[in-house]
């Protein structure tokens, strides 16, 4: 069955701090692999995508690995922000573009 | 630009009740989806349509009807709507279809059925 699955399911951080969020998948065949972050009452933001050939995109603070052999992803968080407390959604795709997967997310708290 | 725009934000209805979920883009997008996000759950897609005049199933169709009136807007329907449709619904629109894309999101509206 094709999954995605996040952890820790929620994080607690002090302002300044790093931290990394992690997505483990099962989805076959793969074709890229998407982070979103979600604001409280607000819909997804994409912050990074990455196909196959890709192991590694930065955007910003933000910073998302990909491993296709071991089906992980990581998206490590530079000098933390107030702001970046939010939903960190993880979504895979199958080859052929619409079959998405997307995972539950992780809850980051970043408290001052 | 006001990218992915939907109304309401919010609604109550009661079992049985109809109603229209409105989305709009104006970023020229060929596709548009709809999604439902449920606590504990990513979210998951109702319909799409890829392209003006077609529709398709997603992984959660069953209470639903979508209507792609023009290259704009794309309306989910409740015929009769039951409790197990209180959720948070996402329209989304992209480009194309063609892997790797980016979906860009609405604010949501917020649905409780009583």
């Amino acid at each position: 069955k094709n999954q995605v699955e996040q952890s820790p399911q929620s994080l607690i951080i002090l302002e300044g701090k790093n931290c990394t969020l992690q997505c483990n998948y099962t989805v076959s065949p793969f074709s890229n692999l998407r982070w979103y972050k979600q604001d409280t009452g607000r819909g997804p933001v994409s912050l990074t995508i990455m196909t196959f050939s890709e192991n590694t995109k930065s955007n910003g603070r933000y910073t998302a690995t990909l491993d296709a052999d071991t089906k992980q992803s990581s998206l490590h968080i530079t000098a933390s922000q107030l702001s970046d407390s939010a939903s960190y959604i993880c979504v895979v795709s199958h080859t052929g573009g619409f079959k998405t997967i997307f995972g539950a997310g992780t809850r980051l708290f970043v408290k001052a | 630009n006001a990218g992915v725009t939907q109304t309401p934000k919010f609604q109550v209805l009661k079992t049985g009740q109809s109603m229209t979920l409105q989305c709009a883009q104006d970023m020229n997008h060929n596709s548009m989806y709809w999604y439902r996000q449920d606590p504990g759950m990513g979210l998951r897609l109702i319909y799409y349509s890829a392209s003006e005049g077609t529709t398709d199933k997603g992984e959660v169709p069953n209470g639903y009807n979508v209507s792609r009136l023009n290259k704009r807007e794309f309306s989910l329907r409740l015929e009769s709507a039951a409790p197990s449709q209180t959720s948070v619904y996402f329209c989304a629109s992209s480009e194309i279809m063609v892997t790797p894309y980016e979906q860009f999101f609405g604010p949501g509206t917020r649905l409780t059925v009583l």
